[in-house]
């Protein structure tokens, strides 16, 4: 059973736009929302997280909104740029002690010019 | 001056064979994961070991045994390989408590014939 799912599978945006990348999730127990940005080639690494008491942080163009009664989170990326290009994971994760990262299906992300 | 690095990063085998891969984190971290991304680029933990100790232990055929001679280290040896055995393994460590210093490898390319 699949516990966390993303949408869209795959994304391709004009350089400059808004990419918008839409995780939701079955477990109320998680309680870290974190995307994970992977090139080709490459192990996953974090991109930004957020912990449910707030429902959007920002850090340079990458935001997450977090809806925690939909039991939804997403991922927009402003001006998008061709170095963007990878696939972009959700993975939340429940609390101390069980640490372990609940990986989404994926979103392959295409920038072009 | 790698953070997580593992050995090797492509291992072709004959079905039937046993292998190990390795990996080592040079973070002081005291956890410690395997992952396994398969062809669909789906990504789903395997184990987990905190100070040495295995903490996390999902359905994976015995087959599979983890070891983790220090908290440095985590290897995972594969006997009797089989041809869905083959995808890329990527290693984690993080200290227990902050998930944000999850940190992967670059992965082994395991590719069973």
């Amino acid at each position: 059973q699949q516990q966390v799912k993303q949408s869209p599978q795959s994304l391709i945006v004009q350089k400059g736009g808004i990419s918008i990348i839409n995780c939701a999730y079955e477990n109320t127990a998680f309680d870290y929302f974190p995307w994970y940005q992977q090139f080709p080639g490459k192990g996953p690494a974090l991109l930004i997280a957020i912990r449910p008491d707030v429902s959007e942080k920002k850090e340079g163009r990458f935001t997450i909104s977090f809806n925690k009664s939909a039991k939804q989170f997403s991922l927009h990326i402003m001006d998008s740029q061709p170095g963007d290009s990878a696939t972009y994971f959700c993975a939340p994760s429940t609390g101390f002690g069980n640490e372990k990262l609940t990986f989404g299906t994926g979103t392959r992300l295409t920038i072009i010019p | 001056d790698t953070a997580v690095s593992q050995t090797p990063k492509y291992l072709v085998t004959q079905m039937g064979n046993d292998k190990s891969i390795k990996c080592e984190q040079n973070l002081g971290h005291d956890t410690m994961y395997w992952y396994k991304q398969d062809s669909k680029k789906f990504l789903k933990i395997m184990f987990s070991y905190n100070n040495k100790e295995l903490i996390i232990n999902e359905t994976v055929p015995n087959r599979f045994s983890p070891k983790s001679p220090d908290k440095a280290h985590l290897n995972l040896h594969i006997n009797s390989l089989e041809l869905g055995d083959s995808a890329v393994y990527f290693c984690a460590s993080s200290q227990r408590g902050n998930r944000e210093t999850q940190y992967f490898g670059p992965g082994t390319r395991l590719l069973v014939l």
